[in-house]
C-alpha cells in the first residue's frame, strides 16, 4: 500500500458526459501528478500540481482540468467524454523533502474508466 | 511521446533465473527509475538510479545506467513466480519537471 488513495476505482459512463476523479497523496506529500495509461499511448504525464499550484503540464486535453486543495487532494475533471478517453488513470505524490525522497512517485491503484 | 524503450517487450523465463530488462532513452536524463506493475494496478517503485551513478543495488535487483549510451538494464537475480509483472523504465529529464517520462514496458513472465 503505497499511501496514495484513488477514488473511485471504477467508472463506466457515457460519451458526452462528466467524471472526477479524486486522489489523496500520502501524509505530508505536497506534489500531486496525474497520469493516464492506454494501451495504444501507454502511460503519459497528464499535469503536476505542487502545494496547490500547477507546476506542470503534459499532454492533457483541454477538456481535462485538475486542481489541488488547500488539504492537498487533487481532482481530475474530465468532460466531453470521448471513447478514445478510456484508460487507467493514476495519481502520484512525493514527498517534499530533497533528495531521492523528493524524486520518488508513489502511486494510487488508479481509476480505470470507461466510456461507452 | 515516449522517451524510454524498454527491451525486449516480453519475458518469459523459469523461476530460479535471472531476468534483464533493458531501456534506452533519446536525451539528457537527471535520474531513470524502475517500476512495477501487476496486472492493471498500480505502480510500485522499485529503484532510482542518478545520471552520476553506474549501478545501484536492492535486495535482488541490479540496476545499471550507461549515460554514454542512454540506456540502463534491469536484473533480477534467482526470480519467482511473484515478480510476474510488467516492468517500466521512467526517466526524470534535465532541466525539466519532476514529471516520469515512462517506457512501454518490459511484460515478465516467470513460470513456476
Amino acid at each position: 500500500d503505497s499511501g496514495v488513495t484513488q477514488t473511485p476505482k471504477h467508472l463506466i459512463t457515457a460519451t458526452g458526459q462528466r467524471v472526477t476523479l479524486r486522489c489523496s497523496p500520502r501524509s505530508g506529500d505536497l506534489s500531486v501528478y496525474w497520469y493516464q495509461q492506454s494501451l495504444d499511448q501507454g502511460l503519459q504525464f497528464l499535469i503536476h500540481y505542487y502545494n496547490g499550484e500547477e507546476r506542470a503540464k503534459g499532454n492533457i486535453l483541454e477538456r481535462f482540468s485538475a486542481q489541488q486543495f488547500p488539504d492537498l487532494h487533487s481532482e481530475l475533471n474530465l468532460s466531453s467524454l470521448e471513447l478514445g478517453d478510456s484508460a487507467l488513470y493514476f495519481c502520484a505524490s512525493s514527498a517534499r523533502t530533497g533528495g531521492e525522497g523528493r524524486e520518488t512517485q508513489y502511486f494510487g491503484p488508479g481509476t480505470r474508466l470507461l466510456v461507452l | 511521446s515516449q522517451q524510454g524503450e524498454e527491451d525486449p517487450q516480453a519475458l518469459s523465463i523459469q523461476e530460479g533465473e535471472n531476468a534483464t530488462m533493458n531501456c534506452s532513452y533519446k536525451t539528457s536524463i537527471n535520474n531513470l527509475q524502475w517500476y512495477r506493475q501487476n496486472s492493471g494496478r498500480g505502480l510500485v517503485h522499485l529503484i532510482l538510479i542518478r545520471s552520476n551513478e553506474r549501478e545501484k543495488h536492492s535486495g535482488r535487483l541490479r540496476v545499471t545506467l550507461d549515460t554514454s549510451k542512454k540506456s540502463s538494464s534491469l536484473l533480477i537475480t534467482a526470480s519467482r513466480a511473484a515478480d510476474t509483472a510488467s516492468y517500466f523504465c521512467a526517466t526524470v529529464l534535465q532541466g525539466g519537471s519532476e514529471k516520469l517520462v515512462f517506457g512501454k514496458g518490459t511484460k515478465l513472465t516467470v513460470n513456476p
